[in-house]
């Protein structure tokens, strides 16, 4: 049972342009919703990530957009770069017992066109 | 800087043999986690420990067990390899409580099984 569908699988867009990555999730219970960006050969690595309490986080030209009702959030990159060229990772949380299990999205492989 | 190493970058075995695969975390992080990534399905949670010795099953245990006798060190274990379990494995760490969540992630350990 897939708890986090991502979407689209794969993304190109040109530099400048806007990369829009969107996920959606089924547990309401999950209250932390983070981003992990990977670049080949290298393991995942936290970008941005969002707590239900808020609609938006802004950090430098990466936001997500949280949408509660709707059960659904998105990962926006404004002024995509070459370097921003990785796989995108949508994931969801809710602590446990003092740990926290991640349940992730299939990914994005987004490409940035110079 | 956290530190979360992997005992191999690229692992060859044959069907039947037992394979440890080896994680080190040099932050004093309570929980490791043990994930395997295939194309299309994300990163799936296999095993994970919040103590030592202590250890949870994850979403897809079965052909897995994992050890951790040291706070640091936290090691796969395949029985009996299968040629399903060609894949990429991925190690995390985290802590239990503080800022909570982020996981940091190993460069990964592609192992094929012929």
């Amino acid at each position: 049972q897939q708890q986090v569908k991502q979407s689209p699988q794969s993304l190109i867009v040109q530099k400048g342009g806007i990369s829009i990555i969107n996920c959606a999730y089924e547990n309401t219970a999950f209250d932390y919703f983070p981003w992990y960006q990977q670049f080949p050969g290298k393991g995942p690595a936290l970008l941005i990530a969002i707590r239900p309490d808020v609609s938006e986080k802004k950090e430098g030209r990466f936001t997500i957009s949280f949408n509660k009702s709707a059960k659904q959030f998105s990962l926006h990159i404004m002024d995509s770069q070459p370097g921003d060229s990785a796989t995108y990772f949508c994931a969801a949380s809710k602590e446990s017992g003092g740990y926290n299990k991640l349940i992730f999205g299939a990914g994005t492989r987004l490409a940035v066109h110079p | 800087d956290v530190k979360v190493t992997q005992s191999s970058r690229y692992l060859v075995k044959r069907t039947g043999e037992k394979v440890f695969l080896e994680c080190v975390q040099d932050m004093d992080h309570e929980n490791m986690f043990w994930y395997r990534q295939d194309p299309g399905l994300g990163l799936r949670l296999i095993y994970f420990s919040y103590d030592v010795k202590m250890k949870e099953k994850g979403d897809i245990p079965e052909g897995y067990s994992v050890s951790r006798e040291k706070k640091e060190r936290f090691s796969l274990i395949l029985e009996s390899a299968s040629t399903n379990q060609t894949s990429m494995y991925l190690c995390a760490s985290s802590f239990t409580s503080g800022a909570p969540y982020e996981q940091y992630f190993g460069p990964g350990t592609r192992l094929t099984v012929t």
